[in-house]
């Protein structure tokens, strides 16, 4: 089955930093991969999602970006937090054309606090 | 477009109990559905799933939901609740079966009391 590394599990940053988060999936390849925010009280929202290498989709205008230098490699970015960037980011994978036969797979998250 | 709503933010039942979390969606079509449990500080886990069929599904850790049609709602229940499904919950629903995209409610905090 596919397991998803994300890594920092925290991370603190300062308004105007950069940021780069790295998802990694094992145990599948060509998944589709995504970024969802988990901002408090707010659910889940769809960042980012990509089909295959180098093909991203926004499902929402932001400041952050993202990108897929690898099969199962998913990166998420930004040149310069904001405040409102604070949330709990968590990467997900699930088999390519599964047409959701395959359930999401999500990583642990990352818990990021723009102070 | 659709859209997940999910009523209740908080809900505290106490040990033994029976749990009903609702759940209703907006879709224009047959609409493929899920329930998904976070624990604190985790990612999410799929606990069932309808995407047609049976209406009444069961799921892991005891749990089931019923599609209503007609009532546009997919209720997550459980007969007898425990300690440890002390969780949030989220319902989703499919957005586009090519891609995988799913909307999420806002999400179900359960405390569970001794």
């Amino acid at each position: 089955s596919q397991t998803i590394h994300q890594w920092p599990a925290t991370l603190v940053q300062p308004v105007g930093s950069p940021l780069s988060l790295e998802c990694t999936v094992e145990g599948t390849s060509n998944p589709n991969l995504y970024w969802y925010r988990q901002a408090a009280g707010r659910g889940l929202q769809l960042l980012f999602y990509s089909v295959g290498i180098g093909q991203i989709s926004s499902e929402v205008p932001q400041n952050l970006s993202a990108s897929r230098p690898q099969d199962r490699q998913f990166i998420l970015s930004s040149k310069k937090l904001l405040l409102s960037d604070s949330g709990f980011y968590l990467c997900a994978s699930t088999r390519t054309g599964s047409s959701y036969n395959s359930p999401l797979h999500f990583g642990n998250g990352t818990r990021l606090t723009v102070t | 477009a659709q859209s997940v709503t999910q009523p209740d933010i908080h809900i505290t039942v106490s040990e033994g109990a029976s749990l009903e979390l609702r759940c209703n969606y907006s879709y224009g079509a047959t609409p493929y559905l899920f329930w998904y449990v976070q624990s604190p500080g985790q990612g999410l886990q799929l606990l069932l799933k309808y995407f047609s069929g049976d209406t009444l599904v069961q799921g892991i850790k005891g749990f089931e939901a019923e599609f209503k049609r007609s009532q546009s709602s997919f209720n997550l229940r459980k007969p007898s609740v425990h300690w440890s499904d002390a969780a949030e919950y989220f319902c989703a629903v499919g957005k586009e079966s090519n891609t995988g995209k799913l909307i999420f409610g806002q999400g179900t905090t359960l405390q569970v009391k001794p």
